[in-house]
């Protein structure tokens, strides 16, 4: 089976930068993805790694190591309006891309 | 369409009545999901189509829980006799069915059940 474990909250302030970890078991690895979802709002896709090491993506970075289960996504220049819960996903065996989410981690970033 | 659209945003039912959801994906996508989302949790996955076709339904709660697509594009999720329990944002997602290609989601009709 999969599990997906990651923080539920974290405060961060403007300006700042912040790493949300995720760590994850799972049968048959094949990739991770992270998305954001404001309140109320549909999540969004951010980033997807497949192989180990850093994908730059503007304010925005995505870490993985295979071999430790581990992923990061960091977020440079924190503005307010990053606010939101940041969801790690990893698709289940089956080759169909069903997604199995983490329960997301909420960010609040203050003045 | 540009996006995912999903149809009622908001729903208040009387519990023991049925409801219906509706997902239009983006044009051409092959492949639809339906999730779940309860306060404060994590997305829950309910079906998923290839076509018009349901090859996994594993996430399914219970019976009273349905879903068909026709035409290969809009998708309808079908709850019967609603219990407190099913309130919670139902969302649906679509994608071309290539690879690993992201999931692109609606914004989601949130069920309340009085």
């Amino acid at each position: 089976g999969q599990n997906i474990d990651q923080p539920t909250e974290m405060t961060a302030t403007e300006g700042a930068i912040v790493q949300i970890n995720c760590t994850y078991q799972t049968s048959g690895f094949n990739g991770l993805f992270w998305y954001q979802q404001h309140a109320g709002e549909a999540p969004t896709f951010l980033s997807y790694n497949v192989l180990d090491g850093l994908e730059e993506k503007g304010r925005f970075s995505s870490f993985l190591s295979r071999s430790k289960g581990y992923s990061y996504l960091l977020l440079k220049e924190l503005q307010m309006k990053d606010s939101a819960s940041y969801l790690c996903a990893v698709p289940s065996r089956g080759g169909y891309n069903k997604l199995i989410f983490g329960a997301g981690t909420r960010l609040a970033v203050h003045p | 369409g540009a996006g995912v659209s999903q149809s009622p945003s908001n729903k208040v039912t009387e519990k023991g009545k049925d409801v219906e959801l509706r997902c239009d994906p983006i044009s051409g996508h092959t492949a639809l999901y339906w999730y779940r989302q309860s306060l404060g949790q994590g997305l829950e996955f309910l079906i998923y189509f290839q076509g018009n076709s349901a090859p996994d339904k594993s996430g399914l709660p219970s019976d009273r829980f349905s879903a068909e697509r026709t035409g290969g594009s809009v998708s309808t999720l079908t709850i019967q006799r609603t219990q407190q329990e099913d309130s919670a944002v139902y969302l649906c997602a679509s994608t071309s069915g290539r690879g690993n290609s992201p999931l692109h989601f609606g914004n989601g009709t949130r069920l309340t059940v009085t």
